[in-house]
């Protein structure tokens, strides 16, 4: 069975860094691309990061380029969100998701990032 | 990579059918047969609906279909169900290894 577990969120002031992991059970990151969605309270869903099966290609949203970094470690079968100079605009519920036919099959449960001071 | 454009509700009752539109621009929906749907209940995990336009899903129920024309997808719901009531998101590919959403759609079954 797929399963996704997000973990690694909380609140956090802005400029902070924090480090979001995905734990992947049921089938194997090196095989996939995987991506990470967001949805901010009350807003709609927004894709912020893509990495491919390849393990280094990486796609960004313009809003968070430069200061996010996807990744993967493939003998923990865990992905990675690192979120540098975090604004509040980044608060949002942040859900780690599988790629299937540029579409999205499986997803966590989602974590909560809340950047304030 | 401005959001897809949703209505922010739709409603119907039991049995009816209702169609949430989603219109974006000739460099995502219009450019690549790449929309999917997601159903989505608050608290929850987004639930996979439709993808490639069309297709659906292992366990998705056939009530669930999707179509294109031009820069606007659309998904109906025929013979709406109490459990039907949620979010509902479009998506699309949008070229560039980029991808867009919908603001979403609320759907009430009245």
């Amino acid at each position: 069975e797929v399963q996704l577990v997000e973990s690694g969120g909380g609140l956090i002031q802005p400029g902070g860094s924090l480090r979001l992991s995905c734990a992947a059970s049921g089938f194997s990151l090196s095989d996939t691309v995987m991506h990470w969605v967001r949805q901010a309270p009350g807003k709609g869903l927004v894709w912020v990061s893509r990495l491919h099966s390849d393990g280094t290609t990486t796609s960004y949203a313009d809003s968070v380029k430069g200061r996010f970094t996807i990744s993967r470690d493939n003998a923990k079968n865990t992905l990675y969100l690192q979120m540098n100079s975090l604004r509040s605009e980044d608060t949002a519920l942040y859900y780690c998701t599988r790629d299937s036919v540029w579409s999205f099959d499986y997803w966590g449960q989602g974590i909560l990032v809340t950047v304030s001071s | 990579q401005s959001a897809l454009t949703q209505p922010r509700s739709v409603s119907g009752s039991p049995g009816q059918s209702v169609t949430i539109s989603c219109t974006g621009t000739s460099s995502d929906i219009g450019a690549y047969n790449y929309v999917s749907w997601y159903q989505h209940h608050p608290g929850k995990a987004p639930k996979f609906m439709i993808y490639y336009v069309t297709e659906r899903p292992s366990g998705v129920p056939d009530r669930f279909s999707g179509s294109k024309s031009g820069n606007t997808a659309s998904l109906t719901i025929s013979g709406l169900q109490a459990e039907d009531e949620a979010d509902y998101y479009c998506c699309s590919y949008a070229g560039s290894a980029s991808w867009v959403f919908g603001g979403g759609t609320k759907v009430t079954v009245l």
